[in-house]
């Protein structure tokens, strides 16, 4: 994509294990988002992360933002069954917010 | 819950045919979007309005049009149907500052044009 991607698309791990993803983009940015997509539904707001922050915690959630690299990762702990979902982020640049592809995530029990 | 709903939220269409999308917010935000999801393409952003009466364009704007008469309606009217707006299109509010802003989404309506 011209804007940015994540990875992976799609992901598949063991109920209790750790999942990540990724994001790239290619502006500079006032924010991060992730968001959360369950099948036939709208999208959630996960977190927020501003350009100077490094880090941010939310429950099971962690977020970190490297500008320097243009990236960011979203780690889930302790999977569980009903974290099975699309994960996307959008970053803010000069007013809009642009969306990654997105990476499907399945929890296997 | 940002009390966002969407009608029809699932309609089947003829190629060539009027159709409009309605989004309601019960909460009288400011900012609402309409977007278009497709696999492979994440969210695009189709049209969106500051106010009542004040709309612009996004990304992915032929074919389609807006109107925001009152705060809490945002249509969208796609004016002769073609297949390749077969899609899940999604309403979405921000809160606060605009368009980078946090948003919160509508169920989405899931759009067939035969």
């Amino acid at each position: 994509s011209q804007q940015g991607e994540e990875d992976p698309q799609a992901l598949s791990i063991q109920e209790g294990e750790n999942a990540t993803m990724n994001c790239s983009y290619k502006t500079s940015i006032n924010n991060l988002q992730w968001y959360r997509q369950n099948s036939g539904r709208g999208l959630v707001h996960l977190i927020l992360i501003r350009s100077n922050e490094r880090e941010k915690h939310s429950g099971r959630l962690r977020v970190t933002l490297d500008t320097s690299k243009k990236s960011s990762s979203l780690l889930i702990t302790a999977s569980r069954a009903a974290d099975t979902a699309s994960y996307f982020c959008a970053w803010s640049s000069n007013y809009q917010l642009i969306w990654g592809a997105g990476t499907k995530l399945i929890i296997k029990p | 819950d940002a009390g966002i709903t969407q009608s029809p939220r699932h309609k089947v269409t003829e190629t060539g045919t009027p159709v409009t999308l309605r989004c309601h917010q019960t909460e009288n935000h400011r900012y609402m979007y309409w977007y278009r999801q497709d696999p492979g393409h994440g969210l695009r952003l189709i049209h969106y309005s500051y106010g009542v009466k004040d709309t612009d364009k996004g990304e992915v704007s032929d074919g389609y049009s807006v109107s925001r008469s009152k705060t809490e309606d945002f249509l969208l009217t796609l004016e002769s149907a073609t297949s390749s707006q077969t899609s899940v299109y999604f309403c979405a509010i921000s809160l606060v500052s605009g368009r980078g802003d946090t948003q919160y989404f509508g169920p989405g309506t899931r759009l067939t044009v035969l």
